[in-house]
Formats: C-alpha cells, structure tokens, sequence
C-alpha cells in the first residue's frame, strides 16, 4: 500500500540556521511528490511538487527539495529558516485516482 | 483568481445532529476532493468528485456521509447523524484536468468540526 513517513514530528531550529525535513514514500509507481505548509489558521499551501525530470525542485518561499529514486525519499530544505517559517509541513505522494497520501506532518518550531 | 473556500471555518454540533460542510472550488478546477484530518493523524482522503460526478468515494468512512456536488460547481458534505469520532478538520481542494495538473491540488482553509 502507497505511504509517507515524516519520521520527525517536531524540529526546532534557530532562526538563520539551515533546515532539512525528512520525508520517504512506498509507492510502487514513478511517484507525483508534493509538500505543503500549513501556517496556524491558515489552509494548506502548495510549496513545491516533483512530476519529472531534474531532482531538485525549487520552490516558494525559498524552499527546494530533492527526490532521491534510491532512497524514496523527497526532502524539505532551506538553507537560512525565519521566524515566519514556523509551521507544520506536510509531505504527500500522488497515486493512482488522482489521490493524494499524505504523511504525519512535522511542526517546525523557529526560536530567536 | 479566489483560491478554495470552505464554510463554515467552525463548527461545534452534539452527537446526532446533522451538519453541512460547503465547499466553492477554485473556478474552471473540473476536480473536487474532499479530505479529513483527525486530531493527531495523516490527512487522508475521503472522495474526489470530476464536475458533478463522483469518481472515487473509498475513503468516505460509512453512510452518515453523503457528498453532492451541484452542476459541477460547489460541493457539500453531509454528515446524518454525527458521531464523536467525525470530529476533525475537513478540507477540500481543487484541482485542473490533466496528467499531473489533476493532481496538482489547491486547498481551502478548512473547516474544523467538533462533535460534543
């Protein structure tokens, strides 16, 4: 059955500091790789989305992340994090019937 | 160009009560989905509607469900009687037709359900 795991439920980094977030997916197709942020009271918001091609998508708000076939992975990063970037980060894989499967989610907590 | 919305924001019902979630999507967006996040878990997909015609409702939970979607425009969802575990946020999202277009989805802000 198709799967995402964050296997990190919350991060805490200094701001400035770089960050990655973890994400590894189980699908048995070429895998559609999505991450959203949700910012508190606010919906969810695409940041960026892998189909093809080059393994490092860049995205909104600075973020890029890179999708490793090997690994099935699809990790978050930014290189320099703000105060504005707290917020939970949700991975997702599109499979068949146009669904998407999400992870858990990770909270990113940003201290000063 | 307005993004999803979602009425009502919140919603507090007792169990046995009925409650109605709507949905607009984003205008042209043929694709209408409807997910749930319960407290502390994935969100997880409930069904997916192609203009007014339900393409796949796998994920809805039982038959207290019932989603409309009227000429392909808004959507509702339906939930006859309430049950303390419907309790959650539900969202929806729209998408364009299209390999990978349809799954590029845009979401709404949600409604946060809670069922006493």
């Amino acid at each position: 059955a198709q799967s995402v795991t964050q296997p990190d439920i919350h991060i805490t980094v200094s701001e400035g500091a770089s960050l990655e977030l973890r994400c590894n997916y189980s699908y048995g197709a070429t895998p559609y790789l999505f991450w959203y942020v949700q910012s508190p009271g606010q919906g969810l918001q695409l940041l960026l989305k892998y189909f093809s091609g080059d393994t490092l998508v860049q995205g909104i708000k600075g973020f890029e992340a890179e999708f490793k076939r090997s690994q099935s992975s699809f990790n978050l990063r930014k290189p320099s994090v703000h105060w504005s970037d707290a917020a939970e980060y949700f991975c997702a894989v599109g499979v068949f019937g146009n669904k998407l499967v999400f992870g858990a989610g990770t909270i990113l907590r940003v201290k000063s | 160009e307005a993004g999803v919305t979602q009425f009502p924001s919140h919603s507090v019902i007792e169990k046995g009560q009925t409650v109605t979630l709507r949905c607009d999507p984003i205008s042209g967006h043929d694709n209408l989905y409807w997910y749930r996040r319960v407290m502390g878990k994935e969100i997880k997909f409930l069904l997916h509607f192609v203009k007014e015609s339900k393409q796949d409702e796998s994920g809805m939970p039982n038959n207290r469900f019932l989603a409309e979607r009227t000429g392909g425009t808004y959507s509702t969802l339906k939930v006859q009687p309430a049950e303390l575990e419907d309790s959650g946020v539900y969202f929806c999202a729209s998408s364009q037709t299209g390999l990978g277009s349809s799954y590029e989805q845009y979401f709404g802000p949600g409604t946060r359900l809670t069922v006493t």
